[in-house]
């Protein structure tokens, strides 16, 4: 597509319910990146893949959290047993290259109730 | 300890007028920079980058300076208009493009 998909827009879980979701980069764009953005303060790198591939996930939880990039399949972000502390904006960008602008998704708004 | 640091949580400007917001970093390894704009309830826009091999780049209305010896950039914005109004994010990375690292933004207000 030309534009970075997420789904979807808006999820609510309860505490310690599982959360998933979901990213589909720009076609032919080769990196993929998850930001998370909370209470509209910086974003916070969480993870970037290289195809289907991790690249960097230092900024990751080590618990709870995981992704993936699997071909032919959207990017995915999931989060175990869901905190209050988990609500958040997560955004989703991508990039052709590692010389080039990531662009970004609308985003998708976990609240954890 | 912020590594982009916009030190601006807000500016309001004149329509017409110069808008100019302002981004520091700490890490002299960043080597690629960038400015997003983004409006409420929505994703980041990419505006302009440059590389830490020129001091200039300039894309219609909006120009970014980076100085590295002061590891400072801005950006700014002439003629401003009010549609420019949002969220401004500096952001830098290392080894172009590897991981971002976002300031805090500034929030631009042009008014009629």
């Amino acid at each position: 597509g030309e534009e970075v998909a997420q789904t979807p827009k808006h999820l609510v879980r309860g505490e310690g319910q599982k959360a998933k979701l979901y990213c589909a980069p720009i076609k032919g764009h080769s990196y993929v990146f998850w930001y998370q953005q909370v209470l509209k303060n910086e974003f916070k790198f969480l993870i970037s893949f290289q195809n289907e591939n991790v690249f960097d996930e230092t900024g990751m939880p080590k618990e709870r959290f995981s992704a993936k990039c699997l071909p032919n399949s959207p990017c995915s972000l999931e989060i175990q047993a869901t905190k209050l502390e988990d609500s958040a904006v997560y955004f989703c960008a991508s990039s052709q290259s590692r010389q080039t602008e990531a662009f970004f998704g609308q985003g998708t708004r976990l609240t954890v109730v | 300890d912020q590594q982009v640091k916009q030190n601006s949580p807000s500016l309001s400007v004149q329509e017409g007028r110069i808008s100019i917001l302002n981004c520091d970093y700490t890490n002299s390894m960043f080597d690629y920079f960038l400015w997003y704009k983004k409006y409420p309830a929505e994703g980041p826009t990419f505006l302009i980058s440059i590389s830490s091999i020129k001091d200039k780049n300039e894309d219609g209305r909006f120009t970014v300076f980076l100085n590295k010896s002061a590891k400072h950039l801005s950006l700014h914005i002439v003629p401003s208009q009010p549609g420019d109004s949002a969220v401004y994010f500096c952001a830098a990375s290392l080894n172009y493009g590897q991981n971002f690292v976002f300031g805090p933004g500034t929030r631009l207000s042009v008014l009629p």
